[in-house]
């Protein structure tokens, strides 16, 4: 089963707009992570968030940590038509002897030019 | 480019049949991971290697294996194919081990390679 669920499925906004995606997860991580899947293409990370950090920030992107909610959202400011992509959240889960980072189903976003 | 190299990049075959993916991980990274995507599934990790020893499963048939040789590369070996076998599969590399405990960073992705069975 996915660790990580991210909300909305689908996202359509207009160049300039910000678009943001939420993650819920299950259980205890470490860290969490966002990743960006062009169409067809391999995943390319973005931002990493310990779970002991509330909020980050990278160029346009703004990613925030709740870790009593076990949930997470990333925000893209100023969006533009490049930004459309597939986003996926990864967490690594904590507990067990297995070590794995789980991914969720993704948002798809699209920016309209 | 992330430094992940995989071949090959498309491969159609029949359902029976046994293929071979490989994967060269990024410079310097001991951890080799195979993750497999599909529309029904999503990304569902599947076995990660370090330094040439198996390290965690996820969900893998017993129809699939892997390895990762002395010099890092992996391949991941996928046979007796059903057509519900098709689907992107991605190797990923990273510095860290994912060792309990320890700090999990980065994954590098490669390209992937498209496997469809007919």
């Amino acid at each position: 089963s996915q660790q990580g669920e991210e909300d909305p499925q689908a996202l359509s906004i207009q160049e300039g707009e910000n678009a943001t995606m939420n993650c819920s997860y299950k259980t205890s991580i470490n860290n969490l992570q966002w990743y960006r899947q062009n169409s067809g293409r391999g995943l390319v990370h973005l931002i990493l968030i310990r779970s002991n950090e509330r909020e980050k920030h990278s160029g346009r992107l703004r990613v925030t940590l709740d870790t009593s909610k076990k949930s997470s959202s990333l925000l893209i400011t100023a969006s533009r038509a490049a930004d459309t992509a597939s986003y996926f959240c990864a967490t690594d889960g904590s507990g067990g002897s297995n070590y794995k980072l789980t991914f969720g189903k993704g948002t798809l976003l699209t920016v309209n030019p | 480019d992330s430094g992940v190299t995989q071949t090959p990049k498309h491969l159609i075959t029949a359902t029976g049949q046994r293929v071979t993916l490989r994967c060269s991980p990024r410079s310097g990274d001991l951890s080799v991971y195979w993750y497999q995507q599909s529309l029904d599934q999503g990304l569902q990790f599947r076995i990660q290697y370090y330094n040439g020893e198996e390290r965690a499963k996820g969900n893998i048939l017993e129809r699939f294996s892997a390895q990762q040789f002395p010099d890092l590369h992996s391949e991941l070996n996928l046979s007796s194919l059903e057509l519900g076998d098709s689907a992107l599969y991605f190797c990923a590399s990273s510095v860290g081990t994912g060792l309990a405990g320890g700090f999990f960073g980065e994954l590098f992705f490669g390209e992937g390679s498209r496997l469809t069975v007919l």
